[in-house]
């Protein structure tokens, strides 16, 4: 069966600071990856998907960045975090559709992880 | 623009009062609606996917239904575990999920 992580499970950090992000996927292979971002009381906002390894699509401009560096690894990244760059992150795969575009298949999403910048 | 928007933001329950959750969206061409459960601090879990108006689907206390601009989960007779932030997405063009703000449930035993 698949297995979604992500790490750490809580991150505090200044102002100013760089941030990495992790998520892996066991049991599938060349998955679709997601990252959303969730703010306290608000819907999932899409940031960023991946169809194959070094392959990104940003879908809202903003301060983060994101690299699939192997088949079933999703980085987030920043270079200075913003104080609004607060909240939940959270990671989903799905089955590629064999195409050079996101999936209809279900997603499946990660632990997340909840990021507070001071 | 798609849109996704979901009533009520808060239901309180007692247990085994049944009611309604209701998610509508604006996107032509569904390509699919899908139903999530959310506990505090935790990433969300897959309930349903609805596909064509009329379809119906259903897990224990819960039942997901699809018209062309709406979709509800039913739920029957809770009980306090079924507490719990219910969210509704669309896959529309590009097939991308837009996702409603959820509505937050109470089951008070």
């Amino acid at each position: 069966s698949q297995t979604i992580h992500q790490w750490p499970a809580t991150l505090v950090q200044p102002v100013g600071s760089p941030l990495s992000l992790e998520c892996t996927v066991e049991g599938t292979s060349n998955p679709n990856l997601y990252w959303y971002r969730q703010a306290a009381g608000r819907g999932l906002q899409l940031l960023f998907y991946s169809v194959g390894i070094g392959q990104i699509s940003s879908e809202v401009p903003q301060n983060l960045s994101a690299s699939r560096p192997q088949d079933r690894q999703f980085i987030l990244s920043s270079k200075k975090l913003l104080l609004s760059d607060s909240g939940f992150y959270l990671c989903a795969w799905n089955l590629a559709s064999g195409r050079a575009r996101a999936s209809t298949d279900t997603q499946y999403f990660g632990p997340g992880t909840r990021l507070t910048v001071l | 623009e798609d849109q996704v928007t979901q009533s009520p933001e808060a239901l309180r329950l007692q247990e085994g009062e049944s009611s309604s959750l209701n998610c509508s969206y604006t996107v032509s061409g569904l390509r699919g609606l899908f139903w999530y459960r959310q506990d505090p601090g935790k990433g969300p879990e897959f309930l349903f996917t609805l596909y064509s108006a009329g379809e119906e689907k259903e897990k224990e206390r819960l039942k997901a239904t699809l018209t062309k601009k709406e979709s509800f989960l039913h739920i029957t007779a809770p009980k306090p575990e079924d507490s719990a932030t219910y969210l509704c997405a669309d896959l529309g063009a590009g097939n991308m999920l837009t996702f409603g703000g959820g509505t937050r449930l109470m089951v008070k035993p």
